[in-house]
């Protein structure tokens, strides 16, 4: 099937500074990537949906100038978590559908991060 | 508002018990269905996926799951699990036409040997 990748894997940063997970599709084109979140022992939570040359749709709740996101090209999205604090502390995984009416959902292997 | 309740939070079996995970979604409209896993340190694996036809679902590893529209219903289940089986299952839902997924509280399986 196809792949998602995302780096880094693991990141710990400081409380205030900025950190940018990439989510790469590595052999299809995705025009749509999703940014999740999810907590420890509890269930996946949409963040965001990138869209490749456009602004990404926020989920309700969700602040747009935290996470910031950038779909520069069909196979790159980006989420940048500004001025991190520890309640930020997550897993955050990205998943894709191949463009052009894919049905299955890629999922990359996430990002644990925690801020300290 | 779309959501999707997984009925078992945690649950433990014996080698060759059989399993069945409730999964139950609220959405008036036409829905995709998934089963997902997570084994420890791993990606979500995609275990099987309902979109239109035949209601019950075959999947990898014994895994199938049936579709029940009147129930707003999509349980998993296995004759018999192994005990590397052990995992957290994800049921989701895809409404309509977007991509993104609703994901239900997901469910913890140990299975003993």
């Amino acid at each position: 099937g196809a792949v998602v990748s995302q780096h880094p894997s693991r990141v710990i940063c400081k409380s205030g500074t900025s950190v940018k997970i990439e989510c790469r599709s590595l052999d299809f084109q995705a025009t749509t990537m999703f940014w999740y979140r999810q907590f420890p022992k509890q269930s996946l939570m949409l963040m965001a949906t990138s869209n490749e040359g456009s602004k990404a749709t926020y989920e309700q709740g969700v602040e747009k100038d935290k996470f910031l996101i950038n779909h520069a090209s069909l196979t790159l999205s980006t989420l940048t978590v500004t001025s991190a604090h520890p309640e930020d502390s997550s897993f955050y995984i990205c998943s894709a559908f191949e463009t052009g009416g894919g049905t299955e959902a890629f999922f990359g292997q996430g990002t644990r991060l925690t801020v300290v | 508002a779309q959501s999707v309740s997984q009925h078992n939070h945690h649950v433990i079996l014996s080698e060759a018990a059989s399993l069945e995970l409730g999964c139950n979604y609220s959405y008036g409209g036409t829905v995709n269905l998934f089963w997902y896993v997570q084994y420890p340190g791993q990606h979500l694996q995609l275990l099987l996926k309902y979109f239109s036809g035949d209601p019950l679902v075959k999947g990898i590893k014994g895994f199938e799951a049936e579709f029940i529209k009147s129930k707003f219903s999509f349980n998993l289940r296995k004759p018999s699990v192994q005990w590397s089986d052990t995992a957290e299952y994800f049921c989701a839902v895809k409404p309509g036409n977007t991509g993104k997924l609703i994901f239900g509280q997901g469910t913890t399986l140990q299975v003993k040997p």
